[in-house]
C-alpha cells in the first residue's frame, strides 16, 4: 500500500528565504507525482506535475524534483513571499484509474 | 484551464438527514470523477471513483449505502451523504478527469459539511 509522508507538518520562514519542502513515498512504481497548494477552507490548486520519466519541473519560482528510485521529491520555492503561505500537498499516482495518494501536507507560513 | 465547481460550498444539517453535494466540470467532459474526504490536518482520502454511466468503485472502508454516488452525465457527479451523523462532518472535495487513466485531475473547491 502506497504511503506518502511530508515532514515537517508546519514551517515558518521569513520573507525572501529560499526553502525546500520534502515528500517521500514508499512504492516507487508511480506514474507521476504532483504538488498542490491548498489555502484554508479551499480546494486544491495544482502547482507542478512530474511524470515518472522526468527528473524535475519548473514553474516561475517553483521547482520540483523527483527521485523515483529513492521515493523522494522536493519542492523548492525561491525568494518566498507572504502570499506563498498555504498548505502544500504532495500526491503520487499509482496503479490504474488515476488513483492519487496524498501526504498530509506542509503548512507554510512566510512572515513579512 | 479546466474548471470544476462544487455546490454547495458549505452546508449545515441535522443528524439523520441526507445531504447532496454536486460536482460539475464546467468546460470539459469528465469521463471519471473522484470523491475525496479531508479531515482537519489530515490528507485527502479517496472515497470512490465514478465513471459516467456506471456504478462507482468505492475504496475499502467506505460504506456505499451511506455515501451514494451518481455520475449520470459527463459533466455532473453527485455525492449524497445519507442519514448523516456528526462523525460525517468533513471537507468533501471532488476532482474530474477528462479521459485516460493517466489524465490530469482537476479539483473542485470543496464542500464543508457540518452535521449537528
Amino acid at each position: 500500500k502506497q504511503e506518502v509522508t511530508q515532514i515537517p507538518a508546519a514551517l515558518s520562514v521569513p520573507e525572501g528565504e529560499n526553502l525546500v519542502l520534502n515528500c517521500s513515498f514508499t512504492d516507487s512504481a508511480i506514474y507521476n507525482l504532483q504538488w498542490f497548494r491548498q489555502d484554508p477552507g479551499k480546494g486544491l490548486t495544482s502547482l507542478l506535475l512530474i511524470q515518472s520519466s522526468q527528473r524535475e519541473q519548473t514553474s516561475g519560482r517553483l521547482n520540483a524534483s523527483l527521485d523515483k528510485s529513492s521515493g523522494r521529491s522536493t519542492l523548492y520555492i525561491a525568494a518566498s513571499q507572504p502570499g506563498d503561505s498555504a498548505t502544500y500537498l504532495c500526491a503520487v499516482e499509482t496503479g490504474a484509474n488515476s488513483k492519487l495518494t496524498f501526504g498530509k501536507g506542509i503548512t507554510l507560513s512566510v512572515r513579512p | 484551464g479546466a474548471v470544476v465547481s462544487q455546490h454547495p460550498s458549505w452546508v449545515i444539517c441535522k443528524s439523520g438527514t441526507s445531504v447532496k453535494i454536486e460536482c460539475r466540470s464546467l468546460d470539459f467532459q469528465a469521463t471519471t470523477m473522484f470523491w475525496y474526504r479531508q479531515f482537519p490536518k489530515q490528507s485527502l482520502m479517496l472515497m470512490a471513483t465514478s465513471n459516467e454511466g456506471s456504478k462507482a468503485t468505492y475504496e475499502q472502508g467506505v460504506e456505499k449505502d451511506k455515501f451514494l454516488i451518481n455520475h449520470a452525465s459527463l459533466t455532473l457527479s453527485t455525492l449524497t451523504v445519507t442519514s448523516a451523523h456528526p462523525e460525517d462532518s468533513s471537507f468533501y472535495i471532488c476532482s474530474a478527469s477528462a479521459g485516460a487513466s493517466t489524465d490530469t485531475q482537476y479539483f473542485g473547491p470543496g464542500t464543508r459539511l457540518t452535521v449537528l
